[in-house]
């Protein structure tokens, strides 16, 4: 069975840094790419970005809200992807989806994690 | 970026009833447009990929159909698990964009 479980979200000041790990299951990790969305509350979904699988050089590109701010990481050996938060504000506060991709990144999303909170507040 | 407008951005409708959601994208995306159902505090679920392939394990009562800037996702006959939000997303231009969801409700 696939699964994906992110991790680490909580309450943050703005300026901090935090990092969410998305732990995986049940498949190949080293085949896919990994995206990271994000929901605000009450809003919609919104792409964060993606690392490539490694076959496809394991690039990145990112959504401009984030881009110079967030990086993304895949550690293969423990089928686990990274999404780095750094100079967060307001703005990020919002529930953090990964999901599992087409090795080429962007495309081929079928399965979620259940999402972790993120809310950054004085 | 590319636009992706969806209509309507709610509806009412009854169980067994056949219901029809728009998307266009604002530019050509070829058939590079996927459908997503959300309910509420749960994570989005995938259903359709490349405008019209199902997943893995969607009922066969949801299809999609589009390709260019205009899209559909049609629930043939809707039942009571399908009440949710509906979100396109285009994938053929990076950054990738989402459309602003269709909440379907209970009639």
């Amino acid at each position: 069975e696939v699964q994906l479980v992110e991790s680490g979200g909580g309450l943050i000041q703005p300026g901090r840094s935090l990092r969410l790990s998305c732990a995986t299951s049940g498949f190949n990790f080293v085949e896919y790419a990994m995206n990271w969305f994000r929901q605000a509350p009450g809003m919609g979904l919104e792409w964060v970005g993606f690392i490539r699988s490694k076959a496809y050089g394991g690039t990145t590109n990112y959504a401009a809200s984030v881009k110079g701010r967030f990086t993304i990481a895949r550690d293969d050996s423990e089928s686990t992807a990274y999404l780095q938060m750094n100079d967060l504000q307001f703005e990020d506060t919002a529930v953090y989806y990964c999901t599992r991709g087409s090795p080429r990144g962007g495309s081929g999303i079928d399965f979620w994690g259940q999402g972790t909170l993120v809310t950054v507040s004085s | 970026d590319i636009q992706m407008t969806q209509s309507p951005s709610s509806l009412s409708a009854s169980v067994g009833d056949r219901v029809t959601i728009t998307c266009r994208a604002s530019q050509n995306i070829n058939n590079y447009l996927a459908w997503f159902q959300q309910k509420p505090g749960k994570a989005p679920r995938s259903l359709i990929y490349e405008s019209y392939s199902l997943h893995s394990g969607v009922p066969s009562r949801f299809s999609g159909s589009g390709f260019g800037t205009d899209f559909t996702l049609t629930i043939s006959s809707l039942q009571p698990e399908d009440f949710a939000t509906y979100y396109c997303q285009q994938y053929n231009t990076y950054p990738l964009t989402f459309g602003g969801g269709t909440n379907v409700e209970i009639k």
